[in-house]
């Protein structure tokens, strides 16, 4: 019963890199969504998904992509990596008749710095 | 859009009671969720309020106003291990989304 696992945990990306942060779960979720934390910011939305096959944009969407293929896959991929995305970033999810009443449960996070 | 505003710091004493305010502009309302952040960590979920009124679980209590676009959280009897960072968080049923607040760092004194 693993809940959400985020891959990899800690990531170095050189500008103009390209790379896919994964994000799977195994609770049958319906609702996943990727956020950004940075300092003083809270957390950020950047795009989510409320089944597979669809997905929408959050508050920050610039710069990444993602596709929800099936239920339990949510990855995130970052198109050329900019310092200014330099961030811890989290993925979650819950059930989505249950939202927000039993909440999101979050992946553990990446840790992504770019130089 | 939603927004929501929190206090960015809160500082109370060991076995003291500490309540942390969230106020809301949403177009729509769903409800209001409370999580807890501790460093290094991830967001666990707290609280829900979807009616007005006090909710309890243990030492924590969450309170809704909707007339007034405003909820709280109430931490009682304060431990070191409470330290960490709160957040309150909206779902706009217009299109689903989550918004969550800037975050109240809760700071504990022996």
């Amino acid at each position: 019963n693993a809940g959400v696992t985020q891959t990899p945990k800690f990531q170095v990306l050189k500008t103009g890199q390209s790379m896919t942060l994964q994000c799977a779960q195994d609770m049958n979720h319906e609702y996943m969504s990727w956020y950004r934390q940075d300092p003083g910011m809270g957390l950020r939305l950047i795009h989510y998904s409320v089944g597979a096959g669809i997905t929408d944009q959050g508050e920050v969407p610039n710069g990444y992509n993602v596709s929800r293929s099936t239920t339990e896959d949510f990855p995130l991929r970052l198109l050329s990596a900019a310092p200014s995305q330099t961030s811890v970033y989290f993925c979650a999810s819950a059930g989505y008749s249950r939202i927000p009443t039993y909440g999101y449960t979050f992946g553990s996070g990446t840790r992504l710095t770019v130089v | 859009g939603q927004s929501l505003e929190q206090p960015s710091e809160v500082t109370a004493v060991e076995g003291a009671i500490v309540q942390i305010n969230c106020t809301y502009q949403t177009s729509g309302f769903y409800g209001l969720s409370w999580y807890q952040q501790h460093d290094g960590g991830a967001p666990t979920f707290l609280s829900y309020n979807g009616l007005d009124g006090l909710e309890e679980t243990g030492r924590f209590s969450s309170f809704l106003s909707r007339s007034d676009s405003y909820g709280y959280l109430l931490l009682q009897e304060l431990q070191m291990k409470d330290s960490a960072s709160y957040f309150c968080a909206v779902r706009d049923p217009g299109d689903d989304k989550i918004i969550f607040g800037k975050g109240t760092r809760l700071h504990i004194l022996p």
